[in-house]
């Protein structure tokens, strides 16, 4: 069965420091992997999007990494800030009919 | 170029009660999708359309219709309302594979 699992789910860590939040996944055939950023109350807005030929992608002090053999990837803040405050969700799609898996999300607290 | 709107914001109901809620995006998208978002579930697929006149079900379809009304609207129908549909409604939009989905603001939903 097709499955996204992340971690941690929860996570709480002071302004200023960085973190990195896990995604694992057995979806198979691979299209993309996309990471989005939920703000509470609020839709997912897209941080990311990567093919199987990509294996990092930035946007801004957002880094996501994926390694497609190990079929995983991460998504590294840096400097967090009050605004980081979200849950973030991995999200890949199969290359076949379209169909799009979500994981969970982990949930980030950034304290000041 | 507002996106992807839906309407309403909040609801609530009275289990039994029917209502619709609306989804419209206006970037000429083909496929658009209904989520439901519960605490500790992730978003989890209702129903999508793949392009304007096709529906198919997702992975929770039981107690919800939909209809595509052009390429624009894809509205979601609860018929008799129940207790378990209590959740975050989250509609989306797609161009298709290797593009990110873009969705709306969310209606909240409860059923008392």
């Amino acid at each position: 069965k097709n499955q996204v699992e992340q971690s941690p789910q929860s996570l709480i860590i002071l302004e200023g420091k960085n973190c990195t939040l896990q995604c694992n996944y057995t979806v198979s055939p691979f299209s993309n992997l996309r990471w989005y950023k939920q703000d509470t109350g609020r839709g997912p807005v897209s941080l990311t999007i990567m093919t199987f030929s990509e294996n990092t992608k930035s946007n801004g002090r957002y880094t996501a990494t994926l390694d497609a053999d190990t079929k995983q990837s991460s998504l590294h803040i840096t400097a967090s800030q009050l605004s980081d405050s979200a849950s973030y969700i991995c999200v890949v799609s199969e290359n076949r009919d379209d169909k799009i898996i979500f994981g969970k999300g982990t949930r980030l607290h950034i304290l000041p | 170029n507002a996106g992807v709107t839906q309407t309403p914001k909040f609801q609530v109901l009275k289990t039994g009660q029917s209502m619709t809620l609306q989804c419209a995006q206006d970037m000429n998208h083909n496929s658009m999708y209904w989520y439901r978002q519960d605490p500790g579930m992730g978003l989890r697929l209702i129903y999508y359309s793949a392009s304007e006149g096709t529906t198919d079900k997702g992975e929770v379809p039981n107690g919800y219709n939909v209809s595509r009304l052009n390429k624009r609207e894809f509205s979601l129908r609860l018929e008799s309302a129940a207790p378990s549909q209590t959740s975050v409604y989250f509609c989306a939009s797609w161009p298709g594979q290797g593009y990110e989905q873009y969705f709306g603001p969310g209606t909240r939903l409860t059923v008392t």
